[in-house]
């Protein structure tokens, strides 16, 4: 069963430009979270997807967004880079049986795709 | 305060040694996730609990739902189990995942 994949793996992009990252979930797996690592801050949650629409929303402006498609492909998009954008963008999927409950499916990670803005 | 807390933030032992590593939090979760991550590599999952014990191998995750804590233990640590290792919670209240900030472990030969 293939894993979770995350493109691109490495970007360098200059402040002011946009970005998007596409992650594909294990077949099946229906959520798909995002989230940001920066040495600083550790590991933060951006959003969550299920069913093409997003449940939750972590503490971030409003340049950061996503969405799902119909065959559970995820895409975020950073607009108006900043430096602080610089980090390790990661992607996980889950089998989500009962949103909202302990069954919340466990987490499977992409490799990440790691932003660099200058 | 952090809504999820690691202890210890650094650990070093020697191969054989049995490790515990702890997490502390202060929301009502629906779910807890132990993560293990090596250097420069992605993250992996170890274990989703939401009460009790899970054991695979020679690791072993304990959640004690009313003291809002979980360890992470390793038996027969080997230098391979080298890697930061982080705690994540799901609130019940809003659904979002709040992460630990990692536990660092280097295992000597």
């Amino acid at each position: 069963k293939a894993g979770v994949t995350q493109t691109p793996r490495y970007l360098i992009k200059t402040r002011g430009q946009q970005v998007t990252l596409s992650c594909s979930p294990i077949s099946g797996h229906r959520s798909v979270s995002w989230y940001q690592q920066t040495p600083g801050q550790g590991l933060q949650f951006l959003f969550e997807y299920f069913s093409e629409t997003q449940r939750n929303k972590g503490n971030f402006p409003g340049r950061f967004s996503g969405r799902q498609f119909s065959n559970s492909r995820s895409e975020m998009n950073v607009s108006t880079l900043e430096l602080g954008d610089s980090a390790l963008y990661l992607c996980a999927s889950s089998s989500v049986h009962k949103p909202g409950t302990a069954n919340t499916g466990e987490l499977f990670f992409g490799e990440g795709s790691r932003l660099t803005v200058l | 305060k952090n809504e999820v807390e690691q202890s210890p933030q650094n650990l070093t032992a020697q191969e054989g040694e049995f490790i515990t590593i702890n997490c502390s939090y202060s929301v009502g979760i629906s779910a807890l996730h132990w993560l293990q991550q090596h250097p420069g590599g992605g993250i992996v999952s170890l274990f989703m609990l939401s009460s009790g014990k899970k054991k695979h191998g020679r690791l072993i995750a304990t959640i004690n739902i009313q003291e809002k804590h979980s360890s992470l233990h390793i038996t027969a640590s080997h230098p391979r189990d080298s890697a930061v290792y982080i705690c994540a919670v799901r609130s019940y209240r809003d659904d979002k995942i709040i992460f630990g900030k990692g536990t660092r472990l280097h295992i000597l030969p």
